[in-house]
């Protein structure tokens, strides 16, 4: 079945460390984006790429850093410079080129700081 | 800049119950507009959209919503609610701004008790 596979599920942090979460995809699209969903807050965009190579910042970028290398995988560095990391990851896809074509969603990576 | 308006953040009913959630969106040209759910434990589903045409959306489970352009509203509709729809529901729109960016709501977290 296609779908996305987020990795891992839970992941701790110490201070002054970077951590990377993947994502990858198999439903061949070409647009990719990752979310942060904190309680009370909905989700809200980090980073998102609509082609390989390529990506832009979304509404909260600093501290967060991506790259999209292939088509299927878009996985995101959480730096030391984001103060506070601690949220539910989302990451999700969607078909390029047709505007009104849904995101499909990973099942998330929850981050906590040690 | 684009925001979604989610007034209910805590809702609980009971079996049977009819449920209305609302949603209010900022922006002036064209839309398009989503409900999504995220069932406890899993990730995030698209439950019905909204692009053109018929203002009365039918979606998945017995939902629907209504877009109300002069309102800017689409609220989400449940006219008997199961216990299995406790989960939390965000609207989402999608304005100008190209790449399939979506602007989400902060969530309304739905208890339904049998």
């Amino acid at each position: 079945d296609g779908g996305i596979t987020q990795s891992p599920k839970y992941l701790f942090r110490k201070e002054g460390q970077n951590v990377t979460l993947s994502c990858e995809q198999n439903l061949n699209h070409d647009a990719m984006y990752w979310y942060r969903q904190d309680p009370g807050q909905g989700l809200r965009l980090i980073y998102y790429s609509q082609i390989v190579n390529d990506f832009q910042k979304g509404d909260i970028a600093e501290g967060y850093s991506v790259s999209r290398e292939k088509k299927e995988s878009f996985p995101l560095t959480v730096t030391s410079a984001q103060k506070n990391p601690t949220a539910f990851y989302l990451c999700a896809s969607s078909a390029k080129g047709f505007g009104n074509q849904p995101q499909h969603f990973g099942d998330g990576t929850r981050l906590s700081i040690l | 800049a684009q925001s979604v308006s989610q007034h209910n953040h805590h809702v609980i009913l009971s079996e049977a119950a009819s449920l209305e959630l609302g949603c209010n969106y900022s922006y002036g040209g064209t839309v398009n507009l989503f409900w999504y759910v995220q069932y406890p434990g899993q990730h995030l589903q698209l439950l019905l959209k909204y692009f053109s045409g018929d203002p009365l959306v039918k979606g998945i489970k017995g939902f629907e919503a209504e877009f109300i352009k002069s309102k800017f509203s689409f609220n989400l509709r449940k006219p008997s609610v199961q216990w299995s729809d406790t989960a939390e529901y965000f609207c989402a729109v999608r304005g100008s701004g190209g790449y399939n960016k979506l602007i989400f709501g902060a969530g309304t977290r739905l208890a339904v008790h049998p």
